[in-house]
């Protein structure tokens, strides 16, 4: 399978500053990327889905200011938390989708970023 | 609108059991379906998908599942769990954009 790192896997910050995660596909080029975020105990909403060289396609409810997706190249995509405040607090994974995201294709996860913001 | 349910949020199970994990979907179209298993602090690895072949698909580390239009239903199973089966188990399904739906997640505790 593909393999997807993350970086950092683990952040803490204070309120008020913002925060940088990236995530790259380490053995293919990847058209398709999703942005997730997880609470503790809970399963995986969707934040963002982004192409690249295209603007991200931010879901229901998510602030596309607050939340800046960077998909300049095949193997690399950033989030940056902007202004991160307490509640921002969570899970964040990264996914792969090879081949342009048809809904058949498989993706494949990054380890995941902790982000506690104090 | 796609959706998955999985039923029963915590499964426990002996060492050597069998482990079943329920989910169920809707879908006006056709669904791709997906399990992944979470080890604690990290991301997810995908044990086997459904994509219209087989309706019995096999998976990793002994997993299969079987995708049942009548019943709706996509459950996994192992015949035999490990300790090293413990995690938190999603069922997803596909929509047409190619994003993944999941469901809530079941954890899988295996005592000795």
């Amino acid at each position: 399978g593909a393999v997807v790192s993350q970086h950092p896997s683990r952040v803490i910050c204070k309120s008020g500053t913002s925060v940088k995660i990236e995530c790259r596909s380490l053995d293919f080029q990847a058209t398709t990327m999703f942005w997730y975020r997880q609470f503790p105990k809970q399963s995986l909403m969707l934040m963002a889905t982004s192409n690249e060289g295209s603007k991200a396609t931010y879901e229901q409810g998510v602030e596309k200011d607050k939340f800046l997706i960077n998909h300049a190249s095949l193997t690399l995509s950033t989030l940056t938390v902007t202004s991160a405040h307490p509640e921002d607090s969570s899970f964040y994974i990264c996914s792969y989708s090879a081949l342009g995201g048809g809904f058949e294709e498989t993706q494949y996860f990054g380890p995941g970023t902790r982000l506690l913001v104090l | 609108a796609q959706s998955v349910t999985q039923l029963g949020s915590h499964v426990s199970v002996s060492e050597g059991a069998l482990v079943l994990l329920r989910c169920n979907y809707s879908s006006s179209v056709p669904p791709y379906l997906f399990w992944y298993v979470q080890y604690p602090n990290q991301g997810l690895q995908l044990l086997l998908k459904y994509t219209s072949a087989a309706t019995l698909v096999k998976g990793i580390n002994g997993f299969e599942a079987e995708f049942k239009k009548s019943e709706t239903s996509f459950h996994l199973t192992k015949p035999s769990a490990h300790m090293s089966d413990a995690a938190e188990y999603f069922c997803a399904v596909s929509v047409n954009t190619g994003k993944l739906i999941f469901g809530q997640g079941t954890t899988l505790q295996v005592k000795p």
